[in-house]
């Protein structure tokens, strides 16, 4: 399976804990993106890499959130000291450059 | 601030009847557009992406842009059951990729 991987699937945990997860994009694709959905919405920007660098960073994203693609293959989401509000959908997706984007499966995070 | 708004539905149609969809957005420099299905708990797919004013059709799937309007729609001929799903709209403008809330269809045998 070339597709893109996140890993863990399910995530549960009590407020206050740290958590990360991964994300392996599609060897090819040069970019990468993390996003949030929550029930009943659309997939809300995160942040993205082009290769190792971080390119962009959401505004809503708090100082609690960190990502990093330290060798421009796979990448890290870390969100700190949790809270309720945080449980949510974490989608990771690739592209090439001004291509579409092919997401992973997700993974869940609920916090306790 | 970049909105993309879709109806949420529920859109039902009946088998094999036209699915149709709509989103509009609000950047006028968006450059490329998209559509994705999402199935309950799992992840968007995608189905079809345009970047030029007219009609681009794939199979059952059409997808219409008019920049002009701001407009972008998704037709789904010969409708079926497994086509139940929400459908994302997503807009790209400078990278930034923004995605409405979704439209729910229903396919009714």
């Amino acid at each position: 399976d070339t597709g893109v991987s996140q890993d863990p699937r399910h995530k549960i945990t009590k407020r206050g804990q740290n958590v990360t997860f991964r994300c392996d994009p599609i060897s090819e694709h040069n970019r990468l993106y993390w996003y949030r959905q929550t029930l009943g919405q659309g997939p809300e920007f995160l942040t993205y890499f082009q290769n190792e660098a971080q390119l962009e960073k959401s505004r809503l994203l708090s100082d609690r959130f960190s990502a990093e693609r330290p060798k421009g293959s796979f990448s890290t989401l870390e969100i700190q000291r949790t809270e309720q509000g945080d449980s949510a959908m974490y989608l990771c997706a690739s592209g090439p450059i001004n291509q579409p984007q092919h997401f992973g499966d997700g993974t869940r995070l609920s916090i306790l | 601030q970049k909105e993309v708004e879709q109806n949420s539905g529920p859109l039902s149609v009946p088998e094999g009847a036209i699915a149709s969809l709509n989103c509009t957005y609000s950047d006028r420099g968006s450059q490329s557009f998209f559509w994705y299905r999402q199935y309950s708990g799992k992840s968007p797919e995608l189905i079809m992406f345009i970047y030029s004013n007219g009609d681009k059709e794939d199979g059952r799937f059409t997808a219409q842009l008019n920049k002009a309007s701001q407009y972008v729609s998704l037709l789904i001929r010969d409708s079926q059951p497994s086509d139940s799903a929400t459908y994302l709209c997503a807009v790209n403008s400078d990278n930034d990729m923004r995605f409405g809330a979704g439209t729910r269809l229903t396919v009714k045998p």
